[in-house]
């Protein structure tokens, strides 16, 4: 079973241009995920998704934005990019129902963003 | 505001040292409590938890819960040089309607000397 897939691994842009990250799921897989990862913060929850509705959303200026498609597939796309979005941008794709306990999620090798 | 406490947050051990890594938590809607490995790519999964005191072992590896004094230690035993990585702790919080969010620690970098 092929792994979770990103798109494009590295990036860098310049300050207030904006950036779209492709995030593609487990087969299956009905809920995606998305962290933001710094050294000085660590990972951090963006928002998630599934069956094409954001089910839950973390503590992100509205400038970050996602959807997800019909095949589960999802975007997040920054506007107006500051110094401070450096990062790498991490997805995470679950089966996305519930049940005892949790699901397991499973990351991408995630996209590195670097903004000048 | 939901909380997630590794320590400690680096350490340097030899080949063969058993090493425990601690993961503390003030949370609300807990609902299981997760670790990772991560070298320079992916996190990739270890454990995850949702009762106390029921360990979970895989090779040299093992984890337990403590729901009640909330927190949670990761065991490597006879550790190796392939052991090093930044181990990540994180609480999987539900936020209603099927809906859940990790919230991370900031990791123990662990490194392995031959």
């Amino acid at each position: 079973k092929a792994g979770v897939t990103q798109t494009p691994r590295y990036l860098i842009k310049t300050r207030g241009q904006q950036v779209t990250l492709s995030c593609s799921p487990i087969s299956g897989h009905r809920s995606v995920s998305w962290y933001q990862q710094t050294p000085g913060q660590g990972l951090q929850f963006l928002f998630e998704y599934f069956s094409e509705t954001q089910r839950n959303k973390g503590n992100f200026p509205g400038r970050f934005s996602g959807r997800q498609f019909s095949n589960s597939r999802s975007e997040m796309n920054v506007s107006t990019l500051e110094l401070g979005d450096s990062a790498l941008y991490l997805c995470a794709s679950s089966p996305g129902w519930g049940g005892v306990g949790f699901n397991e999620q499973f990351f991408g090798p995630g996209t590195r963003l670097t903004v000048l | 505001e939901d909380k997630v406490v590794q320590s400690p947050l680096s350490l340097v051990v030899h080949e063969g040292d058993t090493v425990t890594l601690n993961c503390s938590y003030e949370v609300t809607n807990f609902r299981s409590l997760l670790w990772y490995k991560q070298e320079k790519k992916a996190p990739t999964f270890l454990f995850m938890l949702t009762s106390s005191g029921i360990e979970k072992k895989s090779g040299r590896l093992s984890s337990i819960l403590d729901k009640k004094e909330l927190f949670s230690i990761l065991n490597i035993t006879a550790t190796q040089t392939g052991d090093s990585a930044v181990y990540l702790c994180a609480v999987a919080l539900d936020s209603g309607a099927g809906s859940y969010q990790l919230t991370f620690g900031k990791g123990t970098k662990l490194s392995v000397i031959p």
